[in-house]
């Protein structure tokens, strides 16, 4: 299908583990976000790309780690989950060509217990 | 920091009112600005942007941007109960990223 996915859409996990969440876009767009969501902060920055193999910190980076081989795929990894990382996650693609508008993925609703 | 500020809400308009969204933003280098629409539980989507400084509109929604007083709008015309919504503001950072503000709510009653 074509757009932006994300998977999965929710997850419960515990204090410590490593958790992967996984944005798909297929518009080839050059530049892929990572936000969080929570009441009150609106949309914050986690990582974002340019291209693959180029990342960058964004607003609140720490406790968090991405990577970028392929175009399509931009996953966000948390290394030892906290509870202070319990968030809506939201994965977004733009590009130049879109006048920068940022398409959103479905989101993933994460809860560390 | 760069800021982009919005009166979180909720707003209350009646169906049929003009329903009016305010943001300012802190960054003057600040060149292109976004409205986002996101519906409870639901992804955010684009329903404006504006890079001039005046008004734009597109069917029932206009933007307007004031750059010299760092401000953007967003009105809605005729506003409908499938308008009530959480409106994202957002300003470019320079170049592809952007900044969201905390969101207003918006609650249209019939």
């Amino acid at each position: 299908d074509a757009g932006i996915t994300q998977s999965p859409r929710y997850k419960i996990t515990e204090t410590g583990r490593q958790v992967t969440l996984m944005c798909h876009q297929t518009w080839s767009h050059s530049y892929m976000f990572w936000y969080r969501q929570d009441l009150g902060h609106g949309l914050r920055l986690i990582y974002y790309s340019a291209a693959a193999d180029i990342t960058d910190k964004g607003e609140v980076p720490d406790g968090y780690v991405v990577s970028r081989s392929k175009t399509e795929n931009f996953p966000l990894t948390l290394e030892s989950a906290t509870r202070s990382q319990t968030s809506v996650y939201f994965c977004a693609s733009s590009d130049s060509g879109t006048g920068y508008e940022q398409y959103f993925g479905p989101g993933t609703r994460l809860t560390v217990t | 920091q760069k800021e982009v500020e919005q009166n979180s809400g909720p707003l209350s308009v009646p169906e049929g009112a003009i329903a009016s969204l305010n943001c300012t933003y802190s960054d003057r280098g600040s060149q292109s600005f976004f409205w986002y629409r996101q519906y409870s539980g639901k992804s955010p989507e684009l329903i404006m942007f504006i890079y001039s400084n005046g008004d734009k509109e597109d069917g029932r929604f206009t933007a307007q941007l004031n750059k010299a007083s760092q401000y953007v709008s967003l009105l809605i015309r005729d506003s409908q109960p499938s308008d009530s919504a959480t409106y994202l503001c957002a300003a470019d950072t320079g170049g592809f990223k952007t900044i969201f503000g905390a969101g207003t709510r918006l609650f249209v009653k019939a």
